[in-house]
């Protein structure tokens, strides 16, 4: 079975500060896709970016980023000088060949970026 | 990406009653799924909505309770049907798009539901 941990279930950072937001993914399969995506308070979910598991370079894309390493199951998002638009829930998702095409949520983190 | 419109965006029912919600893609997309989001939690999969024949259910869910419809490759239809307080939800409908890499899927708007 699939299950993806995201430990934090709150983060509160004060704006320009720069947060992680951490997912810990389990799995026995060896093919694997990884997402992150962006819940605003609209309640919507934004794709933000997919990885698979054979792919482990780090990906930036503006303020974002994205550190994947295998050897510790993980998949973190780094959100860089981070801005009140960037208040919102994100969720880490896993999906495996195995199970079709189920997505396995994590349960989510909520950021609060004040101002 | 695929334009993903889903209606209504919320509604308030009472008890007892059913709500259809519908999903409208501007193209066509290979699959289309069912997710709930509870107050607070995060997201799980309903069903597998397939195109000319019957939804694949996940397990914890029933067809008679969440009968769903996918007549062609862009519409898709969710009934929450004798509604009870715990169907106090947020509705998403999901879809893989055709001609994207493999393994992208993206949400609609999602619709609010709240049983009293």
């Amino acid at each position: 079975a699939q299950k993806v941990t995201q430990a934090q279930t709150e983060i509160s950072v004060v704006e320009k500060e720069d947060v992680t937001l951490d997912c810990v993914y389990e799995t026995r399969d060896t093919t694997y896709y990884l997402f992150w995506y962006k819940q605003p308070p609209s309640g919507e979910l934004v794709f933000l970016i997919r990885r698979n598991s054979f792919d482990e370079q780090n990906e930036i894309s503006g303020r974002y980023s994205w550190n994947f390493q295998k050897s510790t199951s993980s998949f973190n998002f780094t959100i860089t000088a981070s801005q009140v638009v960037d208040s919102a829930v994100y969720f880490c998702a896993l999906k495996v060949n195995n199970a079709g095409n189920m997505l396995t949520f994590g349960g989510g983190t909520r950021l609060m970026v004040k101002p | 990406s695929a334009v993903i419109s889903q209606k209504p965006s919320r509604d308030i029912c009472q008890r007892g009653t059913s709500l259809t919600i519908q999903c409208q893609v501007d193209s066509q997309v290979t699959m289309m799924f069912w997710y709930r989001q509870q107050p607070g939690q995060s997201l799980t999969l309903i069903a597998t909505a397939n195109q000319g024949s019957e939804a694949t259910y996940e397990s914890g869910f029933v067809i008679d309770k969440f009968p769903i419809s996918r007549p062609n490759l862009t519409f898709s239809t969710l009934t929450v049907s004798n509604m009870s307080p715990e169907d106090s939800s947020i509705y998403l409908c999901s879809v893989l798009h055709r001609g994207a890499a493999y393994n992208e899927q993206f949400f609609g708007p999602g619709t609010r539901l709240t049983v009293l």
